[in-house]
């Protein structure tokens, strides 16, 4: 598809699992962000990648979040060992690049429940 | 750092009438840009409108426009003929511009106002 694709739509997991969250930008967008939205809040920002790298990295909120982008394309966001406060819906998107005013595309997000 | 306010977490619109959406944000650049949001029951952010700082002219898209007022440094959205599919959480965010010294682009996103519309 033309747009931004998000896997899974939802996740329910346990306690102490680990999870991945897959983004599949728009083909061609160099700039790939990730946000958390908890329930009722604005968007918070997670890290976003320029190409493969990932010069900002001070939104994600412990050492259990990591992120990964390879071949300029699919990023995969992968918390470990999971805990209730990682409930929420996160959200992806791309951009041209960075250094523009092009709006960002986003993804219909992966909603995360923690039991 | 920027800020961006929502000061009205939710609003409510008959359907065909017109509602206004504030948003204020704080910075000290000069080169910025502004956005509107729309984020429907679906969950997927849509971009409604855009505002570059350094345009007088105020956006317009259709129904939706914006009050840009730069020096008090406020970007409401307004929806003229307000329509049942108009009923979302809306997004204000702000970005620094290509030529901002020192800014940060990613953009800042305000809270969210969550409009109702009723037929």
């Amino acid at each position: 598809g033309a747009g931004v694709s998000q896997s899974p739509s939802n996740k329910v997991t346990e306690k102490g699992k680990d999870v991945e969250l897959r983004c599949d930008p728009i083909s061609g967008h160099t700039a790939l962000y990730w946000y958390r939205q908890s329930l009722g809040q604005g968007l918070e920002f997670l890290i976003y990648f320029q190409g493969n790298s990932a010069p900002d990295k001070s939104g994600l909120p412990s050492d259990r979040f990591s992120a990964e982008r390879t071949g300029g394309s699919v990023s995969t966001l992968t918390i470990q060992r999971t805990q209730q406060e990682d409930s929420a819906v996160y959200l992806c998107a791309s951009s041209a690049d960075t250094n523009s005013n092009q709006p960002q595309h986003f993804g219909d997000g992966t909603r995360l429940s923690i039991l | 750092a920027q800020t961006v306010t929502q000061s009205q977490p939710e609003m409510s619109v008959q359907e065909a009438e017109t509602v206004t959406l504030s948003c204020t944000y704080d910075t000290s650049e000069s080169d910025y840009y502004l956005f509107w949001y729309k984020q429907p029951p679906s969950r997927q952010m849509i971009l409604v409108i855009r505002q570059e700082a350094y345009k007088q002219q105020n956006a317009t898209e259709n129904r939706f426009s914006v009050n840009f007022q730069k020096a008090a440094k406020s970007f409401s959205l307004k929806i003229s003929d307000s329509q049942l599919g108009d009923a979302a959480m809306y997004f204000c965010a702000y970005r620094s511009g290509l030529h901002a010294s020192g800014g940060s682009y990613i953009p800042t996103f305000g809270r969210g106002t969550s409009l109702i519309v009723h037929p």
